[in-house]
């Protein structure tokens, strides 16, 4: 597609529901990113894609996180049991050879825990 | 530790005067630098980039950053703000590793 496209843009969930947010990165973009980007703290790194490889997942907060990438395109983040410090926006962004192109975001997914 | 330092959270300035947004990356053989600006209730854009050759870069409205090595920064100004440029600036970098490392922004306010 044109952009990096994410759904929904906006969730609001119950503490202890689990919720999926979905990333379709640009096509050919090989690398994808998430951030999460709270209130006052900036953009905060979860995981990262790159191609066929391991991802680097040292950016997760809990094991209540996790991601997936399909097919080297669509990624999923998955946050299991939210808490209420679970609410931010979640930012999803993809690049093409390492960045070197610059990277592109997605307009990010609201997330509201109540 | 690889990591991005924007020194400065918020910046305010009147209309017209000029402004300048530090930045700070730690060192590598090969790095790519970027500003982001992300205005309010909008996602991120990026503002410009460097990659290499010249070590000044320019945007379309009128922000210009210097990659200097020897200090390992990478600091954005603009000599005549508008209101319009209100918005949080994100400076970033990313290496042939792959990963990109943002440091924690600075919020831009232009007063009238």
């Amino acid at each position: 597609g044109a952009g990096v496209s994410q759904s929904p843009s906006n969730k609001v969930t119950e503490k202890g529901k689990d919720v999926e947010l979905r990333c379709d990165p640009i096509s050919g973009h090989t690398a994808l990113y998430w951030y999460r980007q709270s209130l006052g703290q900036g953009l905060e790194f979860l995981i990262y894609f790159q191609g066929n490889s391991a991802p680097d997942k040292s950016g997760l907060p809990s094991d209540r996180f996790s991601a997936e990438r399909t097919g080297g395109s669509v990624s999923t983040l998955t946050i299991q049991r939210t808490q209420q410090e679970d609410s931010a926006v979640y930012l999803c962004a993809s690049s093409f050879r390492e960045g070197r192109d610059g990277y592109t975001f997605g307009s990010g997914t609201r997330l509201t825990v109540v | 530790a690889q990591s991005v330092t924007q020194l400065d959270s918020q910046v305010p300035v009147f209309e017209e005067a000029p402004v300048e947004l530090r930045c700070n990356y730690s060192s590598s053989v090969s790095v790519y630098l970027f500003w982001y600006v992300q205005y309010p209730n909008q996602g991120l854009q990026l503002l410009l980039k460097y990659l290499s050759g010249s070590t000044l870069v320019e945007s379309i409205n009128g922000f210009e950053a210097e990659f200097n090595k020897s200090q390992t920064s990478f600091h954005l100004r603009k000599p005549s703000v508008h209101i319009s440029d209100t918005a949080e600036y994100f400076c970033g970098r990313g290496s042939t590793l792959g990963r990109l490392y943002f440091g924690r922004g600075t919020q831009l306010t232009v007063w009238p």
